[in-house]
């Protein structure tokens, strides 16, 4: 079956330091690929997706890329900010229609 | 533009006691989502609606979960009996379904539930 496996947190990391959040996936094909962040109390939003290998998202000074050879969609963003301070989600779906298959989920921490 | 809209955004109740759980998805949308996330499991999927009809209820834990969707603006979520491990934040979420064409999709701020 369809599964995404996420670094476990919590990940704390100071002010301006560099972030990588691993993440793989398990799947026949070639879905989509997502990431959603979650702040304290709120719904989870989009920060930034690919559809297609070699594919980059971007969003916010946040990037991953789809690696199809690695199955993996790591995400990454090279001064991080205190209000940056989230769970972060890795997802993959086969359309718009289809439901998402989450990862567990990484807290992060940004500390000033 | 309005999210998608939950009610309430909080809720709790006593066990045994009847829990409904309201979304209101984004206009236009014509998919929606129901998720529960609890610290155990993370995030699951419980239920999803194309143009109104239920796709995939196999995620629902039990029989004691429905859900209904009379109408593309309105969607209901019910647990009759509630139990305390039903205890989680319930999210729904809405997308506009073109075929090759993946569009994100949107939650609501979700619904916290305690049953007691």
């Amino acid at each position: 079956g369809n599964s995404v496996t996420q670094m476990e947190g919590p990940v704390t990391l100071s002010e301006e330091a560099f972030l990588t959040i691993n993440c793989t996936y398990t799947a026949t094909g070639y879905p989509s690929l997502f990431w959603y962040v979650q702040y304290p109390g709120e719904g989870l939003q989009l920060l930034l997706k690919a559809t297609k290998a070699d594919d980059k998202g971007s969003n916010k000074g946040f990037e991953a890329t789809y690696r199809k050879e690695t199955t993996s969609f790591h995400l990454e963003k090279g001064s991080v900010q205190v209000s940056d301070s989230a769970v972060y989600f890795c997802a993959l779906s086969w359309d718009s229609g289809y439901a998402l298959n989450f990862g567990k989920g990484t807290s992060l921490l940004v500390t000033p | 533009d309005a999210g998608v809209i939950q009610s309430p955004r909080h809720e709790v109740t006593e066990m045994g006691q009847e829990v409904t759980l309201r979304c209101k998805p984004i206009s236009g949308h014509n998919s929606l989502f129901w998720y529960r996330q609890t610290m155990m499991r993370g995030l699951e999927l419980l239920i999803y609606f194309n143009n109104n009809v239920p796709i995939d209820d196999s995620g629902m834990p039990e029989d004691r979960f429905s859900a209904k969707m009379p109408n593309a603006s309105f969607s209901t979520l019910k647990i009759q009996p509630s139990e305390p491990r039903d205890s989680a934040v319930y999210f729904c979420a809405s997308t506009q379904t073109r075929t090759g064409y993946n569009q994100p999709q949107h939650f609501g701020d979700g619904t916290r539930l305690s049953i007691l």
